[in-house]
C-alpha cells in the first residue's frame, strides 16, 4: 500500500504528558500537511511543510505544539503536557506541488488519522 | 477569512433515490476552488469531487454532481442513484488559489449521510 499511513491509529494518554504522532506520506510528495478534527467538526487546518521546511503554522497550534520533517520525508507532531482539550483526531495529508503556478491538481492524499483521547 | 457552513447535521435517503447536500460559503475572493470530501467510518478523507470557481459549468463525477451558484455563495452536493456505500460524512471545503502559497482547505462541521435499504 502506497498510502499516506499515520501511527499509532489510538492513543490514550493521561494529562501531562507528552505524545508523539508520526506521518508517512506518499513517497514522492513534498507537500505534508497536518489537520485537527474535533467531534462534530470539520478538519482544521494545523500547519504544513514542503520537503522539510515548516512554511506555515495556524494560530491553533500552541507552544505545546511542536512539528518536524526531517529530510523532507516523514513528519512527527509532538504534543507536550497534554490537555483535555487536545483530545481530537488529528490528520494527515501529503500532496505532490509542481512549483510556482496556479493549479487545481494537486490533490490531497489524507491518512486515517491518529485518534487522541487525553484522560 | 474565508469560512464553510454546512446547516445541516444529517440527512438520510432511501437507496436508489437522490439527495442532496447543502453548503454556503463566504470570501472575498473571486477565485477559488470548492471541494466535496467524504469521510467514513474509516475515517480516511476522499475526494468526491471538485470545482473550479472560474468555471460555470457544474462539475460532475459518475452518480456526484454540484450546483454551483457563485453569486449566491452555494456549492451543493447531489448524489443520484445512492448506494448503502455513500453512507458517511461528507465536508464540504474551500481552498484559496495556489500561487506558493500552501493549499490549505477550510472544512465545514460536515453532514452525516444514512442510507435506507
Amino acid at each position: 500500500d502506497t498510502g499516506v499511513s499515520q501511527d499509532p491509529r489510538h492513543k490514550i494518554t493521561k494529562r501531562g504528558q507528552n505524545v508523539t504522532f508520526r506521518c508517512d506520506p506518499i513517497s514522492e510528495h513534498n507537500r505534508l500537511y497536518w489537520y485537527r478534527q474535533t467531534l462534530g467538526q470539520g478538519p482544521e487546518f494545523l500547519t504544513y511543510f514542503q520537503n522539510e521546511a515548516q512554511l506555515e503554522k495556524s494560530r491553533l497550534l500552541s507552544d505545546r505544539f511542536s512539528a518536524e520533517r526531517p529530510k523532507g520525508s516523514f513528519s512527527t507532531l509532538e504534543i507536550q503536557r497534554t490537555e483535555q482539550g487536545d483530545s481530537a483526531m488529528y490528520l494527515c495529508a501529503s500532496s505532490s506541488w509542481g512549483g510556482d503556478k496556479i493549479t487545481v491538481e494537486e490533490k490531497l492524499f489524507f491518512g486515517s488519522g491518529t485518534q487522541l483521547s487525553v484522560l | 477569512a474565508q469560512t464553510v457552513t454546512q446547516s445541516q447535521p444529517e440527512m438520510s435517503v432511501q437507496e436508489a433515490e437522490t439527495v442532496t447536500l447543502s453548503c454556503t460559503y463566504d470570501t472575498s475572493e473571486s477565485d477559488y476552488y470548492l471541494f466535496w470530501y467524504k469521510q467514513p467510518p474509516s475515517r480516511q478523507m476522499i475526494l468526491v469531487i471538485r470545482q473550479e470557481a472560474y468555471k460555470q459549468q457544474n462539475a460532475t463525477e459518475n452518480r456526484f454532481s454540484v450546483n454551483f451558484q457563485k453569486a449566491a455563495k452555494s456549492f451543493s452536493l447531489k448524489i443520484s442513484d445512492s448506494q448503502l456505500g455513500d453512507a458517511a460524512m461528507y465536508f464540504c471545503a474551500y481552498r484559496s488559489p495556489v500561487t506558493g502559497a500552501n493549499s490549505k482547505l477550510t472544512f465545514g462541521k460536515g453532514i452525516t449521510l444514512s442510507v435506507r435499504p
